[in-house]
């Protein structure tokens, strides 16, 4: 039983547009919220964190966006760049520094 | 400044074998993670420590065993390795002052 789902494998976007990752969760307790950006043979690397008393925080070209009350949030990349592409997994927890994740997503940027 | 330092990156096993994975960081964290990736599943945790000498199971502890005998590194052990443990293993760790980990570069398991 998945608690955090990301339901798009893959997205192909053109270079200089926006890129919309989605996640979504199933624990209404969950309060922590985690981007990690993960490119081949390497380790995941911390993109962008929300907390539950939010319901955006900027980055850069990164946006994150919380909908609580429809257990769901969003990775905004604009302008997208052809180095952005890599896999992107969403993160979530309970009060605690014990994340469960998604099943990632793969994003091409299309030069 | 290494960070997180996973060995070994790469190993082939037989079936039945074991092997010790190590974890080490420099950043003085308190809590350290293993998890394993695979395709379509994502990061499932395996176990985690919140300090030296504490241990806790994540969601898929079964045939892996763990220490925490010193804070800076995280041991997974595979008493017997099965073909259902051939992953990609990362470490993590995180302080209590921030909320992202900080993950390893990973070891390729493979069991034959």
């Amino acid at each position: 039983d998945q608690q955090v789902k990301q339901n798009s494998p893959s997205l192909s976007v053109q270079e200089g547009r926006i890129s919309i990752l989605n996640c979504d969760y199933t624990n209404s307790m969950f309060d922590y919220f985690l981007w990690y950006k993960k490119y081949p043979a390497e380790g995941p690397t911390f993109l962008i964190s929300i907390s539950s008393i939010k319901d955006k925080n900027e980055d850069g070209r990164f946006t994150v966006f919380l909908n609580k009350s429809a257990k769901h949030l969003s990775l905004h990349i604009v302008p997208s760049q052809p180095g952005d592409s890599a896999v992107y997994f969403c993160a979530a927890s309970e009060g605690t520094y014990k994340y469960i994740f998604g099943t990632g997503t793969r994003l091409k940027v299309l030069a | 400044n290494a960070g997180v330092t996973q060995t070994p990156k790469f190993r082939v096993l037989k079936t039945g074998q074991s092997m010790t994975l190590l974890c080490a960081q420099d950043m003085n964290h308190e809590y350290m993670y293993w998890y394993r990736q695979d395709p379509g599943m994502g990061l499932r945790l395996i176990h985690y420590s919140v300090g030296e000498g504490t241990t806790a199971k994540g969601e898929v502890p079964d045939g892996y065993n763990v220490s925490r005998l010193k804070k800076q590194n995280f041991l997974l052990g595979l008493e017997s390795a099965a073909p259902s443990q051939t992953s990609v293993y990362f470490c993590a760790s995180v302080s209590t002052e921030i909320y992202g980990y900080t993950f390893g570069s990973g070891t390729r398991l493979t069991v034959v």
